[in-house]
């Protein structure tokens, strides 16, 4: 059962342009994290949002956690050719383990 | 500091054959976890280690094994492949056994099951 959904699952924008990525779930988790994937490569942590209502930046990134801290957002401003690449959610439901649901993906290609 | 590294990288198997993957971690972290990756799904959870001397099933355990050998390895068994496992494999640690801790990430098994 995939409990995180990504929408979109691909995007391919021009230099320059903002986009945003959605994470939705109906269940309630306890903290969520954004990772990027490279092709050929595995994930790496971009951040991760605890609080409901949090928001954090890395540069051009902006990161929100939903006030029910059942959904997030992914927000890229003036998107480069280096943002490429494939986004994952992943949400943690809490308790003793550090399982995490990972979303379905949305990849991204920014055209020079 | 090699972080998580896998091996082997690309793997071609006939179905019905045996292979072990293996993944080794020397950041001294106490978790260890393996995902598959297929188009479209994301990541799933297989198995995974709290600790050494600990595995429990993930999401999608099924025809799958795993050894967790020490405190920085632990390997993926698949006795007898079928073709709905042809996927990319990914191992990750984490310091935690508890929390959102960061998961780190090796390079991945693409493995193709004929």
């Amino acid at each position: 059962t995939q409990l995180l959904e990504q929408s979109p699952q691909f995007l391919s924008i021009q230099e320059g342009e903002n986009l945003t990525v959605y994470c939705n779930s109906s269940s309630v988790f306890s903290s969520l994290q954004w990772y990027r994937q490279e092709p050929g490569e595995g994930p790496v942590l971009l951040v991760t949002v605890v609080t409901g209502g949090e928001v954090k930046k890395l540069k051009r990134l902006t990161f929100q956690f939903g006030d029910a801290r059942k959904d997030s957002s992914l927000h890229i401003t003036a998107a480069q050719p280096g943002d490429t690449g494939l986004y994952l959610c992943a949400g943690h439901l809490g308790g003793a383990t550090n399982k995490l649901i990972f979303g379905t993906g949305t990849l991204l290609a920014v055209q020079p | 500091n090699a972080g998580v590294t896998q091996t082997p990288k690309f793997q071609v198997l006939k179905t019905g054959q045996s292979m072990t993957l293996q993944c080794a971690q020397d950041m001294n972290h106490n978790s260890m976890y393996w995902y598959r990756q297929d188009p479209g799904m994301g990541l799933r959870l297989i198995y995974y280690s709290a600790s050494e001397g600990t595995t429990d099933k993930g999401e999608v355990p099924n025809g799958y094994n795993v050894s967790r050998l020490n405190k920085r390895e632990f390997s993926l068994r698949l006795e007898s492949a079928a073709p709905s496992q042809t996927s990319v494999y990914f191992c990750a640690s984490t310091l935690l056994a508890g929390g959102a801790d960061t998961q780190y990430f090796g390079p991945g098994t693409r493995l193709t099951v004929l």
